[in-house]
């Protein structure tokens, strides 16, 4: 399977605890985004990725949050000091590039449940 | 900022019923428009897209949706629906302007399609 790769698909974590997802784009895709779905919404942007630069953070990814990209191929999220509103789905989006033509291919998601 | 309104939460029809979704979109330049699928289990995919010219798009699985500039709409629309077209489906649109081409999502629309 070729497409957007997702590690782990859940994670069970008690309030305080740190937690880091991963995320493997599409080979040679240089745009990498993360969202983040909870329940009975649509996806909504954290922050993404061009190459290993982080250009953009929603303000929705609080200080807790930190993501990198390394270099320039697969990305992790860290939630540091969880809290129960952290409980969604994380989704990871990649594109071959920007503009109008790149669509945005998603992974699985990987569910969090913070108890 | 962009926003997508989506009106109907739960759709439940009968196969052979037609579907229409309503996607409302609130940004006043140009925007690119696209509807997504989720079906039960699986990734986002990208059922189709608006970025310019006939306003009328068709895209996978006989689904089709027409971009009224007017009414700021982008409604998916599909004449006969099957069995295989449960799913949640989500509006979403970006700006040339908005950086990184993020994505905007609507809230989804649950489809129910009784055999």
């Amino acid at each position: 399977d070729t497409g957007v790769s997702q590690d782990p698909r859940h994670k069970i974590t008690k309030r305080g605890q740190n937690v880091t997802f991963r995320c493997d784009p599409i080979s040679e895709h240089n745009r990498l985004y993360w969202y983040r779905q909870t329940l009975g919404q649509g996806p909504e942007f954290l922050t993404y990725f061009q190459n290993e630069a982080q250009l953009e953070k929603s303000r929705l990814l609080s200080d807790r949050f930190s993501a990198e990209r390394p270099k320039g191929s697969f990305s992790t999220l860290e939630i540091q000091r969880t809290e129960q509103g952290d409980s969604a789905m994380y989704l990871c989006a990649s594109s071959l590039g920007w503009g109008r033509s790149y669509e945005q291919y998603f992974g699985p998601g990987t569910r969090l449940t913070v108890t | 900022a962009q926003s997508v309104s989506q009106h109907n939460h739960h759709v439940i029809l009968s196969e052979a019923a037609s579907l229409e979704l309503g996607c409302n979109y609130s940004y006043g330049g140009t925007v690119n428009l696209f509807w997504y699928v989720q079906y039960p289990g699986q990734h986002l995919q990208l059922l189709l897209k608006y970025f310019s010219g006939d306003p009328l798009v068709k895209g996978i699985k006989g689904f089709e949706a027409e971009f009224i500039k007017s009414k700021f709409s982008f409604n998916l629309r599909k004449p006969s629906v099957q069995w295989s077209d449960t799913a949640e489906y989500f509006c979403a649109v970006n700006t040339i302007k908005a950086a990184g081409n993020k994505l905007t999502f609507g809230g989804g629309t649950r489809v129910l399609v009784k055999p």
